[in-house]
């Protein structure tokens, strides 16, 4: 079993809908990072969470310390948004900056 | 805004080739990381240093070798390239001290081919 699990694998959605996408985690963590990659290959950091909510424009990124999970929401989504997003963990025991990453989430906004 | 460049899109080489991949990063990181993404694995530590002339291994640092003479410069070297080494290659770096998970910022990648 992998130590991030991402769900679901694939999303398809309309333009406008609201989005959500989960991430797991089984270690205790110091921080959790949302990532997106856009086709082509660039990979930009979206959130980095250590308890709590951020929001950034459209984007809110929640997590649940205790319960070892964390959402990615997406709020009246749009075409430009398709894309992959990746969940990252930091392991609390690491010394170095060793993230540990989901398999990532495909997002597919239809217009 | 940090700029993290790699040498090149697209690479295609043949098996038992030398291979170098360069990473070159401006922004005075302490933090370097090399990764290799491939379907259905997502990303995958190979080497990071976390100061000038150090390195340590990642999850999967066999068959590659990496170098930092220079804090901004991050070299992964693969003595000789296999087929099973085809895969986008990523470079990262980030902040070092005491910071947890500093934000680690990607250069464009690397799509390296073996035949």
């Amino acid at each position: 079993k992998n130590e991030v699990e991402q769900s679901p694998q694939n999303l398809t959605a309309q333009e406008g809908e609201f989005i959500t996408i989960n991430c797991s985690y089984s270690v205790g963590i110091s921080a959790l990072h949302w990532l997106q990659q856009h086709p082509g290959g660039g990979i930009v950091s979206l959130f980095m969470l250590s308890s709590g909510k951020k929001k950034h424009g459209r984007l809110i990124a929640t997590i649940n310390i205790q319960e070892k999970h964390s959402s990615l929401h997406i709020t009246a989504s749009h075409p430009r948004d398709s894309a992959v997003y990746i969940c990252a963990v930091l392991p609390r025991d690491q010394g170095a900056q060793k993230l540990v990453f989901g398999q990532g989430t495909r997002l597919t906004i239809n217009p | 805004d940090v700029k993290v460049t790699q040498s090149s899109r697209y690479l295609v080489k043949r098996t038992g080739e030398k291979v170098f991949l360069e990473c070159v990063q401006d922004m005075d990181h302490e933090n370097m990381f090399w990764y290799r993404q491939d379907p259905g694995l997502g990303l995958r530590l190979i080497y990071f240093s976390y100061d000038v002339k150090m390195k340590e291994k990642g999850d999967i640092p066999e068959g590659y070798s990496v170098s930092r003479e220079k804090k901004e410069r991050f070299s992964l070297i693969l003595e000789s390239a296999s087929t099973n080494q085809t895969s986008m290659y990523l470079c990262a770096s980030s902040y070092g001290g005491a910071g947890a998970g500093n934000e680690q910022f990607f250069g464009p990648g690397t799509r390296l081919t073996v035949l």
